[in-house]
């Protein structure tokens, strides 16, 4: 079966630690993308990669960072620097790079992040 | 930049009763509009994608329309279900991005 993988399901953060959150795709897929969701809130883009080597930037990046060294994975680092990580956060992936007429977005199931 | 609001946050109905969800946009430059479905501590589900030149799009029991002129898209639920029960976003898709709103909390009542 095609489909993105988040891990893990759960994951706590000592305070001043560094954790990364795992995202992986089968789809083929060339885009892939981190969102954060809190209550109340819709999702937010923390960063985005069109291509293998390449990513962007999103509306709330500070205190993240991404890699994007094979197609199939884009894992998101939660550095300490980012002082209110609790959330959920979403990875995604599209076909194509950009948006097209028909373009979507598939979402895996969520990795929610809990200070201790 | 595009600012995408949904009305009401929360909506509790008896089954068998149609609803609407709207979604508002403030930017009508999009290339899109896409409702998606969320369960409880669960990723997104695709439901519908209406391109901008197109009006509406259905889906079995759902039914989503675009008005592009007045930055709005409704989702139409026929004969809601119990298994209806969730949280449904709404997301245009400007640019390179999709900004997506708050979302819409259904309860359906058995």
């Amino acid at each position: 079966d095609g489909g993105i993988t988040q891990s893990p399901k759960y994951l706590f953060r000592k305070e001043g630690q560094n954790v990364t959150l795992s995202c992986e795709q089968n789809l083929n897929h060339d885009a892939m993308y981190w969102y954060r969701q809190d209550p109340g809130q819709g999702l937010r883009l923390i960063y985005y990669s069109q291509i293998v080597n390449d990513f962007q930037k999103g509306d709330i990046a500070e205190g993240y960072s991404v890699s994007r060294e094979k197609k199939e994975s884009f894992p998101l680092t939660v550095t300490s620097a980012q002082k209110n990580p609790t959330a959920f956060y979403l990875c995604a992936s599209s076909k194509h790079p950009g948006v097209g007429v028909q373009e979507t977005q598939y979402f895996g199931p969520g990795t929610r992040l809990l200070v201790l | 930049k595009q600012e995408v609001t949904q009305i009401p946050a929360a909506l509790s109905v008896p089954e068998g009763e149609n609803l609407v969800l709207n979604c508002s946009f403030t930017d009508s430059a999009i290339y899109n509009l896409q409702w998606f479905r969320q369960d409880p501590g669960k990723g997104l589900t695709s439901l519908l994608l209406i391109q901008s030149s197109q009006r509406e799009q259905t889906s079995g029991r759902l039914n989503a329309s675009l008005d592009k002129s007045s930055g709005r898209s409704t989702l139409y639920i026929a004969a809601s279900q119990p298994g209806d029960s969730a949280t449904y976003l709404c997301a245009a898709i400007t640019g390179n991005q999709f900004y997506f709103g708050t979302g819409t909390s259904l309860t359906v009542i058995p």
